[in-house]
């Protein structure tokens, strides 16, 4: 099986842009979680999708959004971005009530 | 909720030592608990996994670790290291909830194996 799949792998963007992060989670995992990975906080979750719908959701700004589409791939965007978002964004798949998160090679963002 | 804990964020040992990351969590309700192992500008790889059964685990790459119930804790272990297994090491944790499985991180030890 494929693994877990993220677009673009690099992504360099200024302060006030938007940005759009992709993940294709492996073929029959239906539930996807994303984080946001930083030298300073290590890993923190964002949010997680399961068939569509936002089930669980971390401490971020409003900024950061999500969704899940009728085929498990799932999007990330974030608006208005500033320095402090430039990381690298993590997306993990997961069967539906399964105990292991697998996870993509992340996109990482520098924000100038 | 869960909090876990890395209690060492940077661990040097000479190749072919053995090396020990330490790992704790907070609760001692029914957990699933996880290593995964990160390579410089990578995602994170599963290392080996704790469902039930057996508290010693064995994972990929010659990587054990223990579950100890009482202690609240998942200490990873590898008799002889290699210059390869320099990487980041993550501890996670999931516990259940009406939504699905929450996961929870550790801040992460960072490896360095020296020739």
């Amino acid at each position: 099986k494929a693994g877990v799949t993220q677009t673009p792998r690099y992504l360099i963007k200024t302060r006030g842009q938007q940005v759009t992060l992709s993940c294709s989670p492996i073929s029959g995992h239906r539930s996807v979680s994303w984080y946001q990975q930083t030298p300073g906080q290590g890993l923190q979750f964002l949010f997680e999708y399961f068939s569509e719908t936002q089930r669980n959701k971390g401490n971020f700004p409003g900024r950061f959004s999500g969704r899940q589409f009728s085929n498990s791939r799932s999007e990330m965007n974030v608006s208005t971005l500033e320095l402090g978002d430039s990381a690298l964004y993590l997306c993990a798949s997961s069967l539906w009530a399964s105990e292991t998160q697998y996870f993509g090679p992340g996109t990482r963002l520098l924000v100038l | 909720a869960q909090s876990v804990t890395q209690l060492d964020s940077q661990v040097p040992v000479f190749e072919e030592a053995p090396v020990e990351l330490r790992c704790n969590y907070s609760s001692s309700v029914s957990v699933y608990l996880f290593w995964y192992v990160q390579y410089p500008n990578q995602g994170l790889q599963l290392l080996l996994k704790y469902l039930s059964g057996s508290t010693l685990v064995k994972g990929i790459n010659g990587f054990e670790a223990e579950f100890n119930k009482s202690q609240t804790s998942f200490h990873l272990r590898k008799p002889s290291v290699h210059i390869s297994d320099t990487a980041e090491y993550f501890c996670a944790v999931s516990s259940p909830t009406n939504t699905g499985n929450q996961f929870y991180f550790g801040t992460g030890t960072s490896l360095t194996v020296i020739p």
